[in-house]
């Protein structure tokens, strides 16, 4: 069965510091992996999804197979950075999604 | 993106009672999703709805418990049944979004049972 963990609840970094969110998986098949953020008092949204490579925000996330990670990585962190960030993979299109624990990014000033 | 309402935003609800919660969604969907997250933890997928048929429920999750209307293509409910403390959570419905190729989440329900 697929399995999304996340190692730390919570995070806390300086603003303008490196912050790195891990996030490693197991799935036997090919994922899609997505990080979603929530903000305090906001719904649950999407952030980035591997398949786009994009940048959001200022975060990348890379898929590594090799280590079955997809961490979540930006290079200078801001204060409304601070948010619940959920790791999660889907086994295709529109298929089931299974959420990490999530962790807590406190960015302080 | 698709834009959900979800309604209500919050409940507090007796013991051995219920609550309906209702999702629209503003295109139309095949599937939706019902999550639960409980304090502290993650979100843990209840049910698919899909029109025009029964729901499928994830392993300790029982119709009986969380019965799911699913009338069209843009409307859901859930229904929180027999409700104890234990039941207290927060409930979100998620579609997946095609133009965004992602999931798209309600604002959730946050149920506390007294």
């Amino acid at each position: 069965a697929q399995r999304v963990t996340q190692p730390e609840k919570l995070l806390s970094v300086f603003k303008g510091a490196p912050v790195e969110l891990k996030c490693n998986y197991s799935y036997s098949g090919s994922p899609e992996l997505f990080w979603y953020v929530q903000y305090s008092r906001q719904r649950l949204q999407l952030l980035l999804r591997h398949i786009s490579r994009e940048s959001i925000k200022g975060f990348t996330a890379d898929l590594n197979k090799g280590e079955t990670s997809f961490h979540l990585k930006k290079p200078f962190a801001q204060e409304e950075d601070s948010a619940m960030y959920y790791c999660a993979l889907s086994e295709g299109y529109g298929q089931n999604f299974v959420f990490g624990p999530g962790t807590r990014l406190s960015v302080l000033p | 993106s698709a834009v959900i309402s979800q309604k209500p935003s919050r409940d507090i609800c007796q013991r051995g009672t219920s609550l309906t919660i209702q999702c629209q969604v503003d295109s139309q969907v095949t599937m939706m999703f019902w999550y639960r997250q409980q304090p502290g933890q993650s979100l843990t997928l209840i049910a698919t709805a899909n029109q025009g048929s029964e729901a499928t429920y994830e392993s300790g999750f029982v119709i009986d418990k969380f019965p799911i209307s699913r009338p069209n293509l843009t409307f859901s409910t859930l229904t929180v049944s027999n409700l104890s403390p234990e039941d207290s959570s927060i409930y979100l419905c998620s579609v997946w979004d095609r133009t965004s190729y992602g999931y798209t989440f309600g604002s959730g329900t946050r149920l506390t049972v007294v």
